[in-house]
């Protein structure tokens, strides 16, 4: 079965500190994987994408995230979190043809000053 | 608990038909209604969001309208299908909150694969 697990529901990290979303996913084909963050005022905005390649992948707002098809993980990572940074993130699996997406169930994160 | 049905999950269509998708909402009153859409290449695109029964807001021009007839009812449309339609549409829900919060969790429908022909 296809699924995307987001283990954790809510995060409370401190301005500065480092992040670590996990994301797991179960996929018969080869996944695409997808993280979005629910931004104010724009719905859901892309923070990156893997396809193929490089399983460290760099994306928008000094975001990473590390493919490991031994784990089925698609952790997404930031150095030092930033008060804007507070929002609802999702991992999705799914193709690149405009096809099906399979979302997680999102993780709350909060930022303390 | 509260549960969101999308139908259909798989629609094939020929050009310049209509088209009617619908979402639909159990189990919580009042909630934010989205329609996204997946195209190949690009990520999720938010296509129209409705914050109450006939407030449709459109996120970005295009061949769809959105209507709201009932409180848990979302419903995406065109008179006319075009090629470029084609795409996974995906319907969420959110609760009731004045406009859209950074946080807001989203839940969403399973989806529908739409091929225009």
């Amino acid at each position: 079965a296809q699924s995307v697990t987001q283990p954790d529901i809510h995060i409370t990290v401190s301005e500065g500190a480092s992040l670590e979303l996990r994301c797991n996913y179960s996929y018969g084909a080869t996944p695409y994987l997808f993280w979005y963050v629910q931004s104010p005022g724009q719905g859901l905005q892309l923070l990156l994408k893997y396809f193929s390649g490089d399983t460290l992948v760099q994306g928008i707002k000094g975001f990473e995230a590390e493919f490991k098809r031994s784990q089925s993980s698609f952790n997404l990572r930031k150095p030092s979190v930033h008060w804007s940074d507070a929002a609802e993130y999702f991992c999705a699996v799914g193709n690149n043809q405009g096809g099906k997406l399979i979302f997680g169930q999102g993780t709350e994160l909060s930022v303390k000053p | 608990s509260q549960t969101i049905h999308q139908w259909p999950a798989t629609l094939v269509q020929p050009v310049g038909s209509p088209l009617s998708l619908e979402c639909t909402v159990e189990g919580t009153s009042n909630p934010n209604l989205y329609w996204y859409r997946q195209a190949a290449g690009r990520g999720l695109q938010l296509l129209f969001y409705s914050v109450g029964i006939g407030q449709i807001s459109s996120e970005v021009p295009q061949n769809l309208s959105a209507s709201r007839p009932q409180d848990r009812q979302f419903i995406l449309s065109s008179k006319k299908l075009l090629l470029s339609d084609s795409g996974f549409y995906l319907c969420a829900w959110s609760a009731f909150s004045r406009g859209r919060k950074a946080n807001e969790k989203l839940f969403f429908g399973s989806g529908t694969q739409l091929s225009v022909l």
